[in-house]
Protein backbone atom coordinates (compact mmCIF):
# COMPACT_ATOMS: atom_id res chain seq x y z
CA UNK A 1 0.00 0.00 0.00
CA UNK A 2 1.47 3.14 -1.29
CA UNK A 3 2.49 5.86 1.96
CA UNK A 4 1.21 9.59 2.08
CA UNK A 5 2.06 11.44 -0.97
CA UNK A 6 2.87 15.02 -0.46
CA UNK A 7 3.59 17.50 -3.31
CA UNK A 8 5.29 19.29 -3.78
CA UNK A 9 7.85 18.60 -1.66
CA UNK A 10 9.91 21.46 -2.08
CA UNK A 11 9.09 25.16 -3.07
CA UNK A 12 9.93 28.61 -3.17
CA UNK A 13 7.67 32.06 -3.02
CA UNK A 14 7.87 35.10 -2.21
CA UNK A 15 5.67 37.41 0.55
CA UNK A 16 2.53 38.14 -0.55
CA UNK A 17 1.93 35.37 -2.68
CA UNK A 18 -0.46 32.16 -2.11
CA UNK A 19 0.36 28.70 -1.79
CA UNK A 20 -1.32 25.60 -1.93
CA UNK A 21 0.18 22.68 -0.60
CA UNK A 22 -1.14 19.24 -1.41
CA UNK A 23 -1.93 15.60 0.60
CA UNK A 24 -2.73 12.58 -0.26
CA UNK A 25 -3.68 9.97 2.32
CA UNK A 26 -3.11 6.35 2.44
CA UNK A 27 -5.58 4.51 0.53
CA UNK A 28 -8.95 4.00 2.74
CA UNK A 29 -7.82 6.70 5.16
CA UNK A 30 -10.12 8.73 5.91
CA UNK A 31 -8.75 11.36 8.27
CA UNK A 32 -6.52 14.05 7.57
CA UNK A 33 -4.10 16.44 9.88
CA UNK A 34 -1.77 18.87 9.34
CA UNK A 35 1.02 20.34 10.54
CA UNK A 36 3.67 22.85 10.48
CA UNK A 37 7.27 22.56 11.99
CA UNK A 38 9.85 25.21 12.37
CA UNK A 39 13.00 25.52 14.39
CA UNK A 40 11.56 27.95 16.59
CA UNK A 41 8.29 26.43 17.64
CA UNK A 42 8.69 22.74 17.06
CA UNK A 43 5.53 21.11 15.29
CA UNK A 44 2.45 22.93 15.62
CA UNK A 45 -1.08 21.44 14.90
CA UNK A 46 -2.74 23.25 12.18
CA UNK A 47 -6.11 21.62 11.11
CA UNK A 48 -7.80 18.22 10.86
CA UNK A 49 -10.29 16.64 8.80
CA UNK A 50 -12.72 13.76 8.51
CA UNK A 51 -14.71 12.75 5.79
CA UNK A 52 -14.53 16.24 4.14
CA UNK A 53 -15.31 18.05 7.49
CA UNK A 54 -12.93 20.03 9.93
CA UNK A 55 -13.09 18.54 12.90
CA UNK A 56 -10.00 20.45 14.99
CA UNK A 57 -8.21 24.12 13.90
CA UNK A 58 -5.13 24.90 15.99
CA UNK A 59 -4.34 28.51 16.91
CA UNK A 60 -3.15 30.29 13.50
CA UNK A 61 -4.15 33.16 11.59
CA UNK A 62 -7.16 33.02 9.26
CA UNK A 63 -4.62 32.89 6.03
CA UNK A 64 -4.48 29.65 6.64
CA UNK A 65 -7.14 27.70 5.05
CA UNK A 66 -7.84 23.60 4.18
CA UNK A 67 -9.95 21.60 2.51
CA UNK A 68 -10.88 17.99 1.96
CA UNK A 69 -12.34 15.90 -1.09
CA UNK A 70 -13.95 13.36 -1.37
CA UNK A 71 -11.69 10.69 -2.22
CA UNK A 72 -9.94 12.25 1.30
CA UNK A 73 -7.37 14.04 -0.44
CA UNK A 74 -6.58 16.89 1.28
CA UNK A 75 -5.18 20.44 0.34
CA UNK A 76 -4.05 23.97 2.48
CA UNK A 77 -3.20 27.27 1.51
CA UNK A 78 -1.81 29.72 2.68
CA UNK A 79 -2.49 33.58 1.54
CA UNK A 80 -0.26 36.13 1.80
CA UNK A 81 2.48 34.45 2.96
CA UNK A 82 4.94 35.92 5.45
CA UNK A 83 8.76 35.30 5.78
CA UNK A 84 7.89 33.52 9.10
CA UNK A 85 5.70 30.56 7.08
CA UNK A 86 8.92 29.48 6.08
CA UNK A 87 8.53 25.90 7.44
CA UNK A 88 7.59 22.11 6.84
CA UNK A 89 4.28 21.60 6.28
CA UNK A 90 3.10 17.91 7.42
CA UNK A 91 0.53 16.32 6.42
CA UNK A 92 -1.01 12.35 8.27
CA UNK A 93 -3.39 10.72 7.55
CA UNK A 94 -5.14 7.92 9.98
CA UNK A 95 -8.46 5.29 9.42
CA UNK A 96 -10.77 7.52 11.46
CA UNK A 97 -10.16 10.66 13.42
CA UNK A 98 -9.67 10.40 16.83
CA UNK A 99 -7.10 8.09 18.85
CA UNK A 100 -5.54 6.46 15.80
CA UNK A 101 -1.76 6.14 14.70
CA UNK A 102 -1.19 8.62 12.47
CA UNK A 103 1.09 7.97 9.29
CA UNK A 104 3.17 11.36 7.73
CA UNK A 105 4.02 12.26 4.89
CA UNK A 106 7.78 13.39 3.81
CA UNK A 107 6.43 17.00 3.92
CA UNK A 108 6.72 20.18 1.53
CA UNK A 109 9.39 22.47 2.65
CA UNK A 110 8.45 25.86 1.92
CA UNK A 111 10.72 28.86 1.77
CA UNK A 112 9.02 32.65 1.54
CA UNK A 113 12.02 35.58 0.37
CA UNK B 1 4.60 26.17 30.94
CA UNK B 2 4.14 23.96 27.94
CA UNK B 3 1.52 21.23 28.16
CA UNK B 4 4.12 18.93 27.04
CA UNK B 5 7.60 18.44 28.04
CA UNK B 6 10.58 16.31 27.43
CA UNK B 7 13.69 16.05 28.79
CA UNK B 8 17.07 15.56 28.06
CA UNK B 9 16.66 18.36 24.99
CA UNK B 10 19.85 16.49 23.25
CA UNK B 11 21.61 13.30 24.35
CA UNK B 12 24.75 11.93 23.27
CA UNK B 13 25.73 8.71 23.84
CA UNK B 14 27.82 5.05 22.80
CA UNK B 15 26.70 2.53 20.52
CA UNK B 16 25.21 0.01 22.85
CA UNK B 17 24.23 2.01 25.46
CA UNK B 18 20.55 2.09 27.33
CA UNK B 19 19.16 5.01 26.20
CA UNK B 20 16.28 6.91 28.01
CA UNK B 21 13.76 10.06 27.28
CA UNK B 22 11.25 10.96 29.45
CA UNK B 23 7.66 13.17 28.44
CA UNK B 24 6.02 14.84 31.02
CA UNK B 25 2.40 16.34 30.61
CA UNK B 26 0.17 18.24 32.34
CA UNK B 27 -3.22 17.48 30.77
CA UNK B 28 -5.79 14.86 31.23
CA UNK B 29 -5.14 12.75 28.05
CA UNK B 30 -6.47 9.63 25.85
CA UNK B 31 -3.14 8.81 23.97
CA UNK B 32 0.36 9.33 23.87
CA UNK B 33 2.54 9.05 21.04
CA UNK B 34 6.61 8.69 20.21
CA UNK B 35 7.65 9.72 16.99
CA UNK B 36 11.02 9.49 15.81
CA UNK B 37 12.19 11.80 12.91
CA UNK B 38 14.80 11.44 10.79
CA UNK B 39 17.54 14.11 9.28
CA UNK B 40 15.34 15.48 6.05
CA UNK B 41 12.39 15.86 7.81
CA UNK B 42 10.24 12.31 7.83
CA UNK B 43 8.53 11.10 10.55
CA UNK B 44 7.61 7.88 11.68
CA UNK B 45 5.22 7.09 14.42
CA UNK B 46 6.73 4.29 16.87
CA UNK B 47 3.81 3.83 19.37
CA UNK B 48 0.51 5.06 20.50
CA UNK B 49 -0.16 4.41 24.10
CA UNK B 50 -2.79 5.21 26.48
CA UNK B 51 -1.38 2.56 29.41
CA UNK B 52 1.26 0.29 30.48
CA UNK B 53 3.95 -0.58 28.25
CA UNK B 54 4.83 -1.39 24.22
CA UNK B 55 7.94 -2.96 23.03
CA UNK B 56 8.86 -3.13 19.53
CA UNK B 57 12.05 -4.73 18.97
CA UNK B 58 14.90 -2.44 20.87
CA UNK B 59 12.07 -0.37 21.51
CA UNK B 60 10.22 0.10 25.01
CA UNK B 61 7.55 2.91 25.71
CA UNK B 62 5.69 2.91 29.03
CA UNK B 63 3.58 5.35 30.70
CA UNK B 64 2.32 6.12 33.88
CA UNK B 65 -1.20 8.11 33.72
CA UNK B 66 -1.75 8.59 37.25
CA UNK B 67 1.92 10.48 37.46
CA UNK B 68 1.22 11.67 33.90
CA UNK B 69 5.21 10.66 32.68
CA UNK B 70 6.13 8.29 29.82
CA UNK B 71 9.38 7.32 29.02
CA UNK B 72 10.74 5.77 25.60
CA UNK B 73 13.68 3.02 26.09
CA UNK B 74 16.41 2.03 23.32
CA UNK B 75 18.58 -1.00 24.00
CA UNK B 76 21.53 -1.89 22.71
CA UNK B 77 21.60 1.60 21.04
CA UNK B 78 22.91 1.97 17.20
CA UNK B 79 24.33 4.70 14.95
CA UNK B 80 21.37 4.46 12.82
CA UNK B 81 18.78 5.44 16.25
CA UNK B 82 19.76 8.98 15.89
CA UNK B 83 16.91 11.16 15.37
CA UNK B 84 14.83 13.49 17.15
CA UNK B 85 12.69 11.68 19.45
CA UNK B 86 9.32 13.71 20.10
CA UNK B 87 6.65 12.99 22.11
CA UNK B 88 2.63 14.14 21.57
CA UNK B 89 -0.72 13.92 23.71
CA UNK B 90 -4.18 14.16 22.65
CA UNK B 91 -6.79 15.11 24.91
CA UNK B 92 -10.06 13.02 24.42
CA UNK B 93 -10.40 13.61 20.03
CA UNK B 94 -8.65 17.15 20.23
CA UNK B 95 -5.69 17.97 18.37
CA UNK B 96 -2.13 16.25 18.88
CA UNK B 97 -0.01 18.45 21.03
CA UNK B 98 3.92 18.30 20.82
CA UNK B 99 6.39 18.13 22.73
CA UNK B 100 10.20 20.29 21.78
CA UNK B 101 11.81 16.45 20.59
CA UNK B 102 14.95 15.29 21.88
CA UNK B 103 17.59 15.17 19.47
CA UNK B 104 19.58 11.65 20.02
CA UNK B 105 23.61 10.94 18.84
CA UNK B 106 24.50 7.56 18.94
CA UNK B 107 28.49 7.27 18.70
CA UNK B 108 30.00 4.38 17.05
Amino acid sequence: KAGVTQTPRYLIKTRGQQVTLSCSPISGHRSVSWYQQTPGQGLQFLFEYFSETQRNKGNFPGRFSGRQFSNSRSEMNVSTLELGDSALYLCASSLTAGRETQYFGPGTRLLVL
Amino acid sequence: KNEVEQSPQNLTAQEGEFITINCSYSVGISALHWLQQHPGGGIVSLFMLSSGKKKHGRLIATINIQEKHSSLHITASHPRDSAVYICAVRQGAQKLVFGQGTRLTINP
